[in-house]
C-alpha cells in the first residue's frame, strides 16, 4: 500500500548550523501535509503545514518545501537550537479522514 | 483550559486482562483520534471519531474498541490484552475545518505482559 516514509532517521547538527529532515510520500492524491516535533515523553506538537497546492511554506525559522513531481517533503530549521532536539514527523492526508504518518527522524543538535 | 487529557499516564497488564485507557478534551473539536506508537516508530491510527455516535477503524483496529457518547470523551477500550499492544497511546483532536492540525495528549505507556 501507499505509505509516508522518511530518508534519515537520524541526523545530528551542530548548534546554530542549518538543519534539514526529509520525507517521502507514495500517495499522488494526498494534499494536504504537515510537519511535528515530538519531544521525549511527550505527544507530537504541530510546526508547520502545507497544502498541495504550495512548493513552500515559512514560519518562524522553519521552512517546509514540497516537490510534488518526486514526492518529497522537507523540513528546514535556521539556525537550529538544543530546544530542536527531538523526534520530527511527516504526516500526510490522503482522501480520507485520517492523516498518516511516517516513522519520524531523530533530530541531534550538538553544543 | 486544559486541552487534550489522557489517564492514565502508565499502566502494566497481564495477558488476557481488560482496561479502558480515557480521553477528554475541552476544546470543543469534533475530531477525535487513538494512536499507537511502537519504540523508534511513527504513529499508527487505530480509530476515529467524526463527532459523537460516529466512529471508525483506522489502520490497526483489531483488538481495541471504541465509543464516542459525547463530544468531550473518547475512550479506548482493550477487552483481551496481549503482549502486542505493549505500545504508546496517543489520543487526538482536531477542529472541523480547513486545518488539519492535530492536537495531541500527552500518552499512556501501556506494558502487556
Amino acid at each position: 500500500g501507499e505509505s509516508v516514509g522518511l530518508h534519515l532517521p537520524t541526523l545530528s547538527v551542530q548548534e546554530g548550523d542549518n538543519s534539514i529532515i526529509n520525507c517521502a510520500y507514495s500517495n499522488s492524491a494526498s494534499d494536504y501535509f504537515i510537519w511535528y516535533k515530538q519531544e521525549s515523553g511527550k505527544g507530537p506538537q504541530f510546526i508547520i503545514d502545507i497544502r498541495s497546492n504550495m512548493d513552500k511554506r515559512q514560519g518562524q525559522r522553519v521552512t517546509v518545501l514540497l516537490n510534488k513531481t518526486v514526492k518529497h517533503l522537507s523540513l528546514q530549521i535556521a539556525a537550529t537550537q538544543p530546544g530542536d532536539s527531538a523526534v520530527y514527523f511527516c504526516a500526510e492526508n490522503p482522501p480520507s479522514n485520517d492523516m498518516r504518518f511516517g516513522a519520524g527522524t531523530r533530530l541531534t543538535v550538538k553544543p | 483550559n486544559a486541552g487534550v487529557t489522557q489517564t492514565p499516564k502508565f499502566r502494566i497488564l497481564k495477558i488476557g486482562q481488560s482496561m479502558t485507557l480515557q480521553c477528554t478534551q475541552d476544546m470543543n473539536h469534533n475530531y477525535m483520534y487513538w494512536y499507537r506508537q511502537d519504540p523508534g516508530m511513527g504513529l499508527k491510527l487505530i480509530y476515529y471519531s467524526v463527532g459523537a455516535g460516529i466512529t471508525d477503524k483506522g489502520e490497526v483496529p483489531n483488538g481495541y474498541n471504541v465509543s464516542r457518547s459525547t463530544t468531550e470523551d473518547f475512550p479506548l477500550r482493550l477487552e483481551l490484552a496481549a503482549p502486542s499492544q505493549t505500545s504508546v497511546y496517543f489520543c487526538a483532536t482536531r477542529d472541523q475545518g480547513a486545518s488539519y492540525e492535530q492536537y495531541f495528549g500527552p500518552g499512556t505507556r501501556l506494558t502487556v505482559t
